[in-house]
């Protein structure tokens, strides 16, 4: 069991870039979520999709952020353009309906 | 809005229990209890659940006070690496909130 995928680990980019993080959640589990993590704020969810249908996007924090979920293998977290105040790590964790959530290594993210 | 309250932070010694307390005094009859932790530069990582009764894993145990509005996270033989953040999250269809989390510091 591969475990949760992210892609990248790390991102440093300049405020003004698109910024796409990725995540291949474990295979079989039907739902899948985006969480940030800042030092102020701790550990925030931004959605999760059910059967790759989004159901709660409530954290989403502007319309900068956009996430999608083509297919049940594959999700990714867009943002655009990026600031400085979305640096933060940025994790995804998917699980088989409301199982415990596995989470990946994270993405941690620099805007300059 | 976490639901849960935990102290910042505890201390213990290496190879002695730890009992990390939790209270969720709005909990609702369908919620669950989690506990995650998160050790440094890794994702959270499930450690245990319970509903009702208490509950045992390989990692550690949950006691669950009777009117469900407070819980303790055993680990019963504290090692170098369980020191952590953790997490008690009360959960309901999908519906996680994580709070501040207890910082969990083992001293040899």
């Amino acid at each position: 069991d591969a475990g949760v995928i992210q892609s990248p680990r790390h991102e440093v980019t300049e405020m003004g870039q698109e910024v796409t993080l990725r995540c291949k959640p474990i295979s079989g589990h039907n739902s899948l979520f985006w969480y940030r993590q800042t030092m102020m704020r701790g550990l925030e969810l931004l959605i999760y999709f059910n059967n790759n249908v989004p159901i709660d996007d409530s954290g989403m924090p502007e319309d900068r952020f956009s996430a999608k979920m083509p297919n049940a293998s594959f999700s990714t977290l867009k943002i655009q353009p990026s600031e400085p105040r979305d640096s933060a790590v940025y994790f995804c964790a998917s699980s088989f309906s409301s199982q415990p959530q596995h989470f990946g290594d994270g993405t941690r993210l620099s805007i300059l | 809005d976490a639901k849960t309250t935990q102290p910042n932070s505890m201390e213990s010694n290496e190879e002695e229990p730890v009992h990390l307390p939790c209270n969720h005094s709005t909990i609702s009859g369908t919620d669950y209890i989690h506990w995650y932790r998160q050790l440094p530069s890794q994702g959270p990582e499930y450690v245990i659940h319970g509903l009702t009764s208490n509950v045992n894993n390989r990692m550690a145990s949950l006691a669950i006070a009777e009117d469900r509005k407070s819980s303790t996270l055993i680990l019963h033989r504290a090692t170098l690496r369980d020191a952590a953040v953790y997490y008690c999250i009360s959960y309901n269809n999908n519906d996680m909130r994580f709070g501040a989390g207890t910082r969990l510091t083992v001293k040899p």
